[in-house]
């Protein structure tokens, strides 16, 4: 089963930033929080990871919360190009990597 | 560089008919290989997965299997296709034993099961 819980859609509007949040209150001291994105008919696209400290890259900043519990993806400026279901994981190198359901962004024009 | 390929892109299978869909993985060595599916309107279920020649984990007691005969080819069979098992099936590889290593997904391969 997957250990993380996200809402199952969400709406942004054009040009605002898109918070996407993940919980994974039962993550461990070892475990890695992972963003992957999958627009349709497509295979998902690694965005960003991250440990303790927030991440931030060309696509994505990564806010994880100081207990872990739980952390938000931004998209700072979402375009159309954003619509797509988000995936939080969380993964300790273990080699098996199971998503869960994700969350469907629509970004409204 | 590293590239993932998987075939057929698509396929429409009567329902008993077999399945062989096809992965294989350049530019890298001894990667962790995994088969996964999307049902339509899901999330991705994962199928199998594996650490090396030989070895495959089932995530998912069902009538599919796969098999790795060489270090860098995936494939994932079936002797009898159900109509549940259509879906997007998505083959992906990452680095072994690096804890940071991201996934990298094929292009997938639509199966439809009439």
């Amino acid at each position: 089963d997957a250990k993380t819980t996200q809402p199952p859609s969400m709406d942004c509007a054009e040009g605002r930033a898109a918070n996407l949040p993940c919980n994974h209150s039962t993550i461990s001291g070892n475990e890695y929080v992972y963003w992957y994105r999958q627009i349709h008919s497509q295979g998902p696209q690694y965005i960003i990871h991250g440990l303790k400290n927030n991440e931030t890259n060309e696509m994505a900043s990564l806010i994880i919360t100081e207990d872990r519990k739980s952390s938000t993806l931004i998209l700072p400026h979402a375009t159309l190009r954003d619509t797509a279901v988000y995936y939080c994981i969380v993964r300790a190198g273990d080699d098996k990597i199971i998503f869960g359901k994700g969350t469907r962004l629509h970004i409204l024009p | 560089s590293q590239t993932i390929h998987q075939w057929p892109a698509t396929l429409v299978q009567p329902v008993g008919s077999p399945l062989s869909l096809e992965c294989t993985v350049e530019g890298t060595s001894n990667p962790n290989l995994y088969w996964y599916r999307q049902a339509a309107g899901r999330g991705l279920q994962l199928l199998f997965y594996s650490v090396g020649i030989g070895q495959i984990s089932s995530e998912v007691p069902q009538n599919l299997s796969a098999s790795r005969p060489q270090d860098r080819q995936f494939i994932l069979s079936s002797k009898k296709l159900l109509l549940s098992d259509s879906g997007f099936y998505l083959c992906a590889w990452s680095v072994p034993g690096v804890r940071t290593g991201e996934l990298f997904f094929g292009e997938g391969s639509r199966l439809t099961v009439l």
